[in-house]
Formats: structure tokens, C-alpha cells, sequence
């Protein structure tokens, strides 16, 4: 099985600070990668697929890279609406599983 | 509007059972994937099961399978899990999600239903 870790499992940063979160794969998962936010009480919400790929209506200050065994996922410019938890997320194709990452809070500092 | 929402959730004694269900509109259900991801009380998320559109093919994660069922009913937009021998562990809100095939993304999530398991 694929395993998935991020870090930092927690940041503060200010508004307008560049925000950085790596997530790793236990092996090679091509661009098989997704991000989610999640506020607090919410449902996630699906903002890059395939690693760098922007979901419709999503801000571009959010913004995806890498392939193979390391991603990351960037804020250019945290807003105080980006408070949340963002995820990781793998998924393979036969089986047809998927696998999240354990998840990294971002605040407001 | 595209819309999930899930119900059944509720309190149920180790061992039981509970039957959840996913009410789809404002897209054509029988042409998506569907999955049920959980996640429990301040932890993260965790996938559950896929069923794919025309019901043929089924995965599940290994912590409920034999004990979870997936099903669904495209002339009713609905989908279903039927959760048996249920565990302290598997208490969480449930929430179904659309996979947009073939990038393996939720794109559409419902707004949970909670399951707790406890005597």
C-alpha cells in the first residue's frame, strides 16, 4: 500500500506570507496527486488535481508542483480566509484506491 | 445545482448495523463514480469504498471490508453503504463524494452525516 506523509503537520503565518507544504509518497505515484481544504465543521473542497492543475473557481494565488515521490503546495499570499487544514491525496488506478495524507493546519499568526 | 446529501447517520452499540444513504441531483448520476470517505472526531481523512457508475467494479479499504457494503441505485440518484459489525473506530462523519474520472479527484462532497458507535 501506498503511504502518503506532509509536513509540517502545523504552520502560523502571516497575511500575505508564502505558505509551503510538502506531501510525500511511499513510492513513485506519477502526477497522481490531489489537494484539498477543509475549514473547520466543512466538507473538503478539491482545489489542484494531477499535482499542478487549478480546480475551476479556485484562486490563483494557490498553486501545486511535482511528480513522481514529492509534491508541494503553495499560497503566494496567505488570506485570512485560507485558515484550514489542507490534504493531500494519491489515487491509483487499478485497484482503484485512494489515500489521503494526515493532513496540515495552517493559521493565521 | 450539483448536490450531495447524505443521511442515516446516528448512535449505534458495537456490533450493529447502520445503512447510510447519498441523495444526488443537479447531474447525471449514473455517469460518475462514487466513494464514501470518513473522517473521525479532530483526525483526518480516510477513504472508504468506490463503486463505479454502472455498479461493476468495487474496492474498499482494507479496515471495512467484509463488514461495509456499497451499493448504489442510479434510477434513484442514491447511494448507499450498509456498515455491519460496527466498531468503536468507525465512529466519524461519513460523506459521500463524486470521483471525477480518470484524476481520481473528489470534485463534489456532501456535507457528512455522523456515525458513533458506542454502548
Amino acid at each position: 500500500d501506498i503511504q502518503m506523509t506532509q509536513s509540517p503537520s502545523s504552520l502560523s503565518a502571516s497575511v500575505g506570507d508564502r505558505v509551503t507544504i510538502t506531501c510525500q509518497a511511499s513510492q513513485d505515484i506519477n502526477y497522481y496527486l490531489n489537494w484539498y481544504q477543509q475549514k473547520p465543521g466543512k466538507a473538503p473542497k478539491l482545489l489542484i488535481y494531477d499535482a499542478s492543475n487549478l480546480e475551476t473557481g479556485v484562486p490563483s494565488r494557490f498553486s501545486g508542483s511535482g511528480s513522481g515521490t514529492d509534491f508541494t503546495f503553495t499560497i503566494s499570499s496567505l488570506q485570512p480566509e485560507d485558515i484550514a487544514t489542507y490534504y493531500c491525496q494519491q489515487y491509483d488506478t487499478l485497484p482503484r484506491v485512494f489515500t489521503f495524507g494526515p493532513g496540515t493546519k495552517v493559521d493565521i499568526k | 445545482e450539483v448536490q450531495l446529501v447524505e443521511s442515516g447517520g446516528g448512535l449505534v452499540q458495537p456490533g450493529g448495523s447502520l445503512r447510510l444513504s447519498c441523495a444526488a441531483s443537479g447531474f447525471t448520476f449514473s455517469g460518475y463514480g462514487m466513494n464514501w470517505v470518513r473522517q473521525p472526531p479532530g483526525k483526518g481523512l480516510e477513504w472508504v469504498s468506490y463503486i463505479g457508475s454502472d455498479s461493476s467494479t468495487i474496492y474498499y479499504a482494507d479496515s471495512v471490508k467484509g463488514r461495509f457494503t456499497i451499493s448504489r441505485d442510479n434510477a434513484k440518484n442514491s447511494l448507499y453503504v450498509q456498515m455491519n459489525s460496527l466498531r468503536d473506530e468507525d465512529s466519524a462523519v461519513y460523506y459521500c463524494a463524486r470521483v471525477n474520472l480518470p484524476i481520481g479527484a473528489f470534485d463534489i462532497w456532501g456535507q457528512g452525516t455522523m456515525v458513533t458507535v458506542s454502548s
